[in-house]
């Protein structure tokens, strides 16, 4: 059964720390891994996706790492700023198609 | 393209009554998803279409629950009856057939079935 894991459940950290939010999945056949941001009461967007044959993207101050061998993978946070508090969900399409999410790390960057 | 766009944001539904949610994904999508969020169960695959064809209805719950797609443009998730454990919020994502694409979800529909 594909499960995805995301540790911690919730993260506080001040403002200006550089920071990491984990996901592990349990079956490296995957085709890609997304990294999503979810606002309280708003849909999810899309931060960085993540091809089954890279080790790594990056937008802006973000950084998203994937290792399939291990199962996992790391979105990083440079210079944390209130604005970036939310809830990050990791989301792994293990046949290409649908969809498998984690419950989602719940960040709060205090100013 | 203005995303994907689902109707209503909110619905207030007694508890028996029927409940249509509509999405309507970004142009030129092949496929669409019907996602519920939960506090217990966080987001979960109900059902999703390739080219208007449903592909894999495993995720839902029961019966009660339909979901049609009659064209590209355009898909509906019908619950009937309706009960208070419905209450979530239903979230409609399209990508394209290119399996190694983004999703783009909408914002979300709140139900509340009381």
């Amino acid at each position: 059964k594909q499960e995805v894991t995301q540790i911690p459940a919730a993260l506080s950290v001040p403002e200006g720390e550089n920071l990491v939010l984990n996901c592990s999945f349990t079956d490296s056949a995957i085709y890609n891994l997304q990294w999503f941001r979810q606002d309280p009461g708003k849909g999810l967007t899309s931060l960085l996706l993540i091809q089954s044959s890279q080790r790594e993207q990056t937008s802006g101050r973000l950084n998203a790492s994937l290792d399939k061998s291990s199962g996992r993978s790391t979105l990083y946070i440079a210079a944390s700023q209130p604005g970036d508090s939310a809830t990050y969900l990791c989301a792994v399409s293990f046949y290409g198609d649908n969809l498998f999410f984690g419950t989602g790390t719940r960040l709060t960057v205090i100013p | 393209d203005a995303g994907v766009i689902q109707s209503p944001r909110h619905e207030v539904t007694e508890m028996g009554q029927e409940v249509t949610l509509r999405c309507k994904p970004i142009s030129g999508h092949d496929y669409l998803f019907w996602y519920r969020q939960t506090m217990m169960r966080g987001l979960e695959l109900l059902i999703y279409f390739n080219n208007n064809v449903p592909i894999d209805d495993s995720g839902m719950p029961e019966d009660r629950f339909s979901a049609k797609m009659p064209n590209a443009s355009f898909s509906t998730l019908k619950i009937q009856p309706s009960e208070p454990r419905d209450s979530a919020v239903y979230f409609c994502a399209s990508s394209f057939e290119d399996k190694n694409t983004e999703a783009f979800f909408g914002q979300g529909t709140r139900l509340t079935v009381v």
